[in-house]
């Protein structure tokens, strides 16, 4: 079965330094791979997904994702963070196949601090 | 457009009592979910309809939960009798396709308290 690791449970970072947000999923096969982001009261927005091709993924609001299948791990990043970046971030893995089942990580809380 | 909506954005029941979570997909999506979020298990899937079908219904909890897509519009989520420990963010989703790639669309969320 699918699933994903979020070790770290809650981040805080500084405002203009860089954020890297790590995430690890086991599936038999090539997944596709999504980090969602999750704002106080809302719902969850995409900010990028791999499938295929270049493993260095851009999303929106100046992220990126490098997806690494040796080391099963999908990282997000991103180089200078905003105070607006705080929020809680979710990792995410769904099949290569089949219907669409996505397994969400427990999610990485991020706060930003001056 | 308008995105997924959801009704209502909180709800205080007691025990026992029935609870109905209301859910309006993106006009043309063909796949709806709903999913609960808790701090301890953080976000399941309960349910997984394609074309108002249920596909998988594997993490509906118990037979208190039901959900039902009565039409391309429209879905609900019933829960009788409610427990204190349904207490959690009810969200839905859709996506255009069933694709394993495919965006998901999520509403802003039911706060959902049982007392």
């Amino acid at each position: 079965a699918q699933s994903v690791t979020q070790p770290d449970i809650h981040i805080t970072v500084s405002e203009g330094a860089s954020l890297e947000l790590r995430c690890n999923y086991s599936y038999g096969a090539t997944p596709y791979l999504f980090w969602y982001v999750q704002s106080p009261g809302q719902g969850l927005q995409l900010l990028l997904k791999y499938f295929s091709g270049d493993t260095l993924v851009q999303g929106i609001k100046g992220f990126e994702a490098e997806f690494k299948r040796s080391q099963s791990s999908f990282n997000l990043r991103k180089p200078s963070v905003h105070w607006s970046d705080a929020a809680e971030y979710f990792c995410a893995v769904g099949p290569s196949g089949g219907y669409q089942k996505v397994t969400f990580g427990i999610g990485t809380k991020l706060q930003v601090i001056p | 457009d308008a995105g997924v909506i959801q009704s209502p954005r909180h709800e205080v029941t007691e025990m026992g009592q029935e609870v109905t979570l209301r859910c309006k997909p993106i006009s043309g999506h063909n796949s709806l979910f709903w999913y609960r979020q808790t701090m301890m298990r953080g976000l399941e899937l309960l349910i997984y309809f394609n074309n108002n079908v249920p596909i998988d219904d594997s993490g509906m909890p118990e037979d208190r939960f039901s959900a039902k897509m009565p039409n391309a519009s429209f879905s609900t989520l019933k829960i009788q009798p409610s427990e204190p420990r349904d207490s959690a963010v009810y969200f839905c989703a859709s996506s255009p396709g069933t694709g394993g790639n495919e965006k998901l669309f999520f509403g802003s969320g039911t706060q959902l308290s049982v007392l």
